[in-house]
C-alpha cells in the first residue's frame, strides 16, 4: 500500500522568505505527483501536477520536483506572501488502482 | 468554479433524518470521487465510481449510500448518520491518471 507522509505538519515563516515543503511516498510505482492548497473549510485547489516522466513543473512563484527513485517531492515557494496561507497537500497516483494516495498536509502561516 | 459543482454547501441534519449531496461535472471526467474530511484528519476515500461503475468502496458504512446515473453527476445520499460523521465532504473528478479536481465541499454537522 502507498504511504504518502508530508514534513513538516505545520510552518510558520515571514513574508519574503522561500520555503520548501516536502513529500515523500514508499511506492515509487507511480503516475503522477500532485499538490494541492487547501484554504480552512474548503475544498482543494490543484496547484501543480507532476508526470512520472517529468522531473518538475513550475508554476508563477511555485516550483515542484519530482525523484521517484527516492519516493520524494518538493514544493518550493518563492517570495512567500500572507495570501499563501494555507494547507499544502500531495497526492500520488498509483500504476495501479484508480485512485490518489494523500499525505497529511503542511499548514503553513506566512507571518506580514 | 472550478468545474466540479457540489451542493449544498452546508448541511445541518438530524440522526433520524435523510438528505443527499450532489456533485455535478462538466469536464468530461470519466471517474468521479466522494472524500471525508474530519477535523486534523488526512482525507478519507470513500467511493470510487470509474464510467459509472462502482470500483471502489473503502469499508464505508451502509448509512452512506452512493449513486452515479451517469458520468456527469454523483450523489451521496445519508440516511440515520452519527455525530461522529459531521465532517466536510468533497467530491472529486479525474480524466484516466491526469489528475484530480475538487469540488468546494459540503460541510456536514449531524445533530
Amino acid at each position: 500500500k502507498q504511504e504518502v507522509t508530508q514534513i513538516p505538519a505545520a510552518l510558520s515563516v515571514p513574508e519574503g522568505e522561500n520555503l520548501v515543503l516536502n513529500c515523500s511516498f514508499t511506492d515509487s510505482a507511480i503516475y503522477n505527483l500532485q499538490w494541492f492548497r487547501q484554504d480552512p473549510g474548503k475544498g482543494l485547489t490543484s496547484l501543480l501536477l507532476i508526470q512520472s516522466s517529468q522531473r518538475e513543473q513550475t508554476s508563477g512563484r511555485l516550483n515542484a520536483s519530482l525523484d521517484k527513485s527516492s519516493g520524494r517531492s518538493t514544493l518550493y515557494i518563492a517570495a512567500s506572501q500572507p495570501g499563501d496561507s494555507a494547507t499544502y497537500l500531495c497526492a500520488v497516483f498509483r500504476n495501479t488502482g484508480n485512485q490518489f494516495y494523500f499525505g497529511t498536509g503542511t499548514s503553513l502561516t506566512v507571518i506580514p | 468554479e472550478t468545474g466540479v459543482t457540489q451542493t449544498p454547501r452546508h448541511l445541518v441534519m438530524g440522526m433520524t433524518n435523510k438528505k443527499s449531496l450532489k456533485c455535478e461535472q462538466h469536464l468530461g471526467h470519466n471517474a468521479m470521487y466522494w472524500y471525508k474530511q474530519s477535523a486534523k484528519k488526512p482525507l478519507e476515500l470513500m467511493f470510487v465510481y470509474n464510467f459509472k461503475e462502482q470500483t471502489e468502496n473503502n469499508s464505508v458504512p451502509s448509512r452512506f449510500s452512493p449513486e452515479c446515473p451517469n458520468s456527469s453527476h454523483l450523489f451521496l445520499h445519508l440516511h440515520t448518520l452519527q455525530p461522529e460523521d459531521s465532517a466536510l465532504y468533497l467530491c472529486a473528478s479525474s480524466q484516466a491518471n491526469y489528475g484530480y479536481t475538487f469540488g468546494s465541499g459540503t460541510r456536514l454537522t449531524v445533530v
